[in-house]
């Protein structure tokens, strides 16, 4: 069965230092990946995606993320942390079903401070 | 511009009470899905659609009910039968292509008084 794994539940930084989200996927398929992100009390929004071209992705606002098969892993990335990223981030793998519903993980919640 | 729209925005139930919170978009998409989100537990999935007149049970389906008899409209009603409503609801859509992401609308807010 296909699932998400997202590795850590909150993350904290200090504005300007790196940001590592880490994301582990498992599917007997080749899926596509996604990373989106939630600001409080408003809708999810598209960060970036992989779909079986380039394996490092870029994505809005600075942030890009790696997808390895050998590690089945997606983990995000950002050089340096800006207080406006303080937000949820959801890692999220395509169904084997066409038509079905994305796979979501639960979550991580990345904190900024200054 | 293209998107989804979600209204209203915050909802107030009595308890015993049905409600329909709305979903609308614009971007022709086939798929429509309903998500409810709680504090700590990520999304996840009440009803789905992938056609219009034809939809499906997510993981939470109880105490919901759906209709799709437009593609643009997907609108999800809380039923009495649902124990704990107090949630915030998300509406997603998404093109055929089992590829691509859903693109989702503000959400609704619902609060049981």
């Amino acid at each position: 069965a296909q699932s998400v794994t997202q590795l850590d539940s909150h993350v904290s930084v200090s504005e300007g230092t790196p940001v590592l989200l880490r994301c582990n996927y498992s599917s007997s398929y080749s899926p596509s990946l996604f990373w989106y992100v939630q600001h409080p009390n408003k809708g999810l929004q598209l960060l970036l995606k992989y779909t079986s071209a380039a394996t490092l992705v870029k994505g809005i606002n600075g942030f890009e993320a790696e997808f390895k098969k050998s590690e089945t892993s997606f983990h995000l990335t950002k050089p340096s942390a800006h207080m406006s990223d303080a937000a949820e981030y959801f890692c999220v793998v395509t169904p084997p079903q066409a038509g079905t519903a994305l796979i979501f993980g639960k979550g991580t919640t990345l904190s900024v401070s200054s | 511009d293209g998107g989804i729209t979600q209204s209203p925005k915050y909802l107030f139930r009595k308890e015993g009470q049905n409600v329909t919170l709305s979903c609308e978009q614009n971007l022709n998409h086939d798929a429509m899905y309903w998500y409810r989100q709680d504090p700590g537990q990520g999304l996840r999935l009440i009803y789905y659609s992938q056609i219009v007149n034809d939809f499906q049970k997510g993981d939470i389906a109880e105490g919901y009910s759906v209709s799709r008899e437009k593609k643009e409209s997907f609108p999800l009603t809380v039923t009495s039968a649902q124990k704990n409503p107090t949630a915030f609801y998300l509406c997603a859509s998404r093109a055929g292509s089992s590829y691509n992401e859903q693109f989702f609308g503000p959400g609704t807010r619902l609060t049981v008084l």
